[in-house]
C-alpha cells in the first residue's frame, strides 16, 4: 500500500535560520504530493501540493520539489519565522480525484528567537 | 462565512456510552470524510461519503458508523465507546475529482 515517511517528531530551529522538513513516499503509482500545516489548536490547510508538470509550489515562502527519481518531497524554507511553529503533515493521493489521501506521521517544527 | 463546522469542541464520556458528532460544510463542496487524530498526531481517514453515498471506508471497528442527510452534512456515531477512542475527528470536505481537502477544528472526544 502507499505510505509516507516524514522526519521525525520533534525539529526545533532558530529565527531566521533554514527550514527542511524531510517527506519520502513509496506507492505503486504515480502519485499527487501535499503538505499540509496544523498550528496549535487549529485545522489542518493545505499548505503546497504537487503539479503535474513539475513545476515548484510555493506558498508563504515555502517550496517543495517533487523528485520522482528519490520518491521526495522536502518542504524547504529559506528563512524561519516565529509564526512557522506548527505540526506539518506530508501527504499523498494516487492522483487528482482519489479521495484517499494518505498522511505521514507528522512533523513538529519549534521556531525559537 | 463558509467553512467546515464541527460540534461539539469537546466531548467528555464513560465508556459504553453512545456519541454522535456533527458535520457541516458550507464550501458547495460534494464529498466529506472524517479522520481520526489520536494523542500522537497520527491522522487517519475512516470514512468518505460523495453525495450521500459512502466511497471509502477503512477498516475501523463496527461501532464507528457514518450518517449523510445531504452533500453538506455528515455525522458521525459511535455506539458503545471505548477507552481508545479518544482522540480528536476531523471532518473535511472537498470536491469530488478535486484533492484539496478543507478540515473543520476538530471535535476532542475523552472517554474515562
Amino acid at each position: 500500500g502507499d505510505s509516507v515517511t516524514q522526519t521525525e517528531g520533534l525539529v526545533t530551529l532558530t529565527e531566521g535560520l533554514p527550514v527542511m522538513l524531510n517527506c519520502t513516499y513509496q506507492s505503486t503509482y504515480s502519485p499527487f504530493l501535499f503538505w499540509y500545516v496544523q498550528h496549535l489548536n487549529e485545522a489542518p490547510k493545505l499548505l503546497l501540493k504537487s503539479f503535474t508538470d513539475n513545476k515548484r509550489p510555493e506558498h508563504q515562502g515555502f517550496h517543495a520539489t517533487l523528485h520522482k527519481s528519490s520518491s521526495s518531497f522536502h518542504l524547504q524554507k529559506s528563512s524561519a519565522q516565529l509564526s512557522d511553529s506548527a505540526l506539518y503533515y506530508c501527504a499523498l493521493s494516487r492522483d487528482y480525484g482519489n479521495e484517499k489521501i494518505t498522511f505521514g506521521a507528522g512533523t513538529k517544527l519549534t521556531i525559537k528567537p | 462565512e463558509t467553512a467546515v463546522f464541527q460540534t461539539p469542541n469537546y466531548h467528555v464520556t464513560q465508556v459504553g456510552n453512545e456519541v454522535s458528532f456533527n458535520c457541516k460544510q458550507t464550501l458547495g463542496h460534494d464529498t466529506m470524510y472524517w479522520y481520526k487524530q489520536d494523542s500522537k498526531k497520527l491522522l487517519k481517514i475512516m470514512f468518505s461519503y460523495n453525495n450521500k453515498q459512502l466511497i471509502v471506508n477503512e477498516t475501523v471497528p463496527r461501532r464507528f458508523s457514518p450518517q449523510s442527510s445531504d452533500k453538506a452534512h455528515l455525522n458521525l456515531r459511535i455506539k458503545s465507546v471505548e477507552p481508545e477512542d479518544s482522540a480528536v475527528y476531523l471532518c473535511a470536505s472537498s470536491y469530488l475529482g478535486g484533492n484539496t481537502q478543507y478540515f473543520g477544528p476538530g471535535t476532542r472526544l475523552l472517554v474515562l
